[in-house]
């Protein structure tokens, strides 16, 4: 069974700071995806990576992804209150169509 | 494009009654998810569809949850009868093809009172 583990589960920090949010899985992965959610709202795909060390970056986030160690991470560069939501990482496991979600990194950016 | 477009957004009953959820994938997607998502157990897929058809369905609670997709272009979850536990969020998802980038819907909200 894949399990993933996503943390920490709450992150406060000030606006202008760097933080890392970190993803582990336990078995083999096709693909890692990281996903934000705003309160009340849908969950927005951010980023897909697919091989040994992949990385994408989008502004102030930017996900890196180690197939060896299982590990995936979203780190914040920077960080302004915009970026304020939980974020999610999915994974699916190889030839899977399944997506297995963490408990999910609820992130407060504090002015 | 709209995206996935989910109805009703909230949805509010008493125990025992009949709900139905709708789903509109986007266009050209063949692969269709229907999420739950509480605090407790957050997100937890309930149902995947390829091509109309359902192929796993290993995630639905129970008998009371039946879903259908009777073509291209929309789907439904029903819960017949709801009970109080299956208050939650539940979540469509399209993707161009199973192993594709999931797009959500916005969401149903349910209360069962």
């Amino acid at each position: 069974e894949l399990k993933v583990e996503q943390n920490p589960l709450f992150l406060s920090m000030q606006e202008g700071k760097n933080y890392t949010i970190y993803c582990n899985y336990s078995t083999t992965s096709d693909r890692l995806y990281w996903y934000r959610q705003d309160p009340g709202k849908s969950l927005e795909s951010l980023f897909v990576l697919l091989s040994n060390g992949a990385v994408k970056q989008e502004g102030r986030l930017m996900a890196s992804l180690d197939t060896k160690a299982r590990l995936s991470t979203l780190h914040i560069t920077a960080a302004v209150h915009d970026l304020s939501a939980t974020y999610f990482c999915a994974v699916s496991g190889a030839g899977s169509y399944q997506l297995t979600f963490g408990k999910g990194t609820k992130l407060s950016v504090i002015p | 494009d709209a995206g996935v477009i989910q109805s009703p957004r909230h949805e509010v009953t008493e125990m025992g009654q009949e709900v139905t959820l709708r789903c509109k994938p986007i266009s050209g997607h063949n692969s269709l998810f229907w999420y739950r998502q509480t605090m407790m157990r957050g997100l937890e897929l309930l149902i995947y569809f390829n091509n109309n058809v359902p192929i796993d369905d290993s995630g639905m609670p129970e008998d009371r949850f039946s879903a259908k997709m009777p073509n291209a272009s929309f789907s439904t979850l029903k819960i017949q009868p709801s009970e109080p536990r299956d208050s939650a969020v539940y979540f469509c998802a399209s993707s161009f093809s199973a192993q594709e980038t999931q797009y959500f819907g916005p969401g149903t909200r349910l209360l069962v009172l």
